[in-house]
């Protein structure tokens, strides 16, 4: 069955980075695009990020553009988020999630995030 | 794109119809899905491209809209129902989440 593992997560100074790992196993990872959302606490979902299956698209959200980057391993079936210059709200758990995004007519489509990991939690404290 | 869900928050009894409203600040065609999510727990996938059910999500879940307009409606509340739900929009970048909904116990 599709399993998505978050690790990575922890408490970080502001300033500081972090990096973020999710390890997908039960399906074939490379035919899928990846998300990572996070929630802050007692708030709603925030989407971060998405790259694209083979690796060659990724958009971000504003509050996280030019300080994070999303990447992928598709032979190790890994997702990452590399977070830098860490904020007090950056605070939150992330998750890491799939996408049976496809190609049609040379466009990309997302669908939907179908599975989802447990989360990790970021703190960021000083 | 802002998505407004309405109401914020709910309460229901076991057995009652409920409709939930998620508005988008421009046109999304049908890319909008639901999740549920329940304390302590990831989101669940409920409905995607507007009007689909997710694979094992029960049948008394449904969708429907288009444009801007778009409802989540629970036919017959389920003790297991009592979650917050949130629609998203996968229309273009950034792929933003409404507020939430939270439906609790009357």
């Amino acid at each position: 069955q599709v399993h998505l593992v978050e690790s990575g997560g922890g408490v970080v100074q502001p300033g500081r980075s972090l990096r973020l790992s999710c390890a997908a196993s039960g399906f074939t990872f490379r035919n899928y695009a990846m998300h990572w959302v996070r929630q802050a606490p007692g708030k709603g979902l925030e989407w971060v990020a998405v790259i694209s299956n083979d690796d060659s698209n990724n958009y971000y959200a504003d509050s996280v553009k030019g300080r994070f980057t999303i990447s992928r391993d598709n032979s190790k079936n890994t997702l990452y988020l590399q977070m830098n210059s860490l904020r007090l709200e950056d605070t939150a758990v992330y998750y890491c999630a799939r996408d049976p995004a496809y190609y049609h007519s040379g466009n990309y489509y997302n669908v939907a995030l179908d599975y989802w990991g447990q989360g990790t939690p970021v703190t960021v404290s000083s | 794109i802002q998505l407004t869900q309405s109401p914020s928050s709910l309460s229901a009894s076991v057995g009652d119809r409920v409709t939930i409203t998620c508005r988008a600040s421009q046109v999304i065609s049908t890319y909008l899905a639901w999740y549920q999510q329940k304390p302590g727990r990831a989101p669940k996938l409920l409905i995607y491209a507007a009007s689909t059910l997710q694979s094992g999500v029960p049948s008394r879940f449904s969708g429907s809209g288009s444009g801007t307009d778009f409802t989540l409606t629970i036919s017959s509340l389920q003790p297991e129902d009592f979650a917050t739900y949130y629609c998203q929009h996968l229309n273009s970048y950034p792929y933003t989440f409404g507020q939430g909904t939270k439906l609790e116990i009357k």
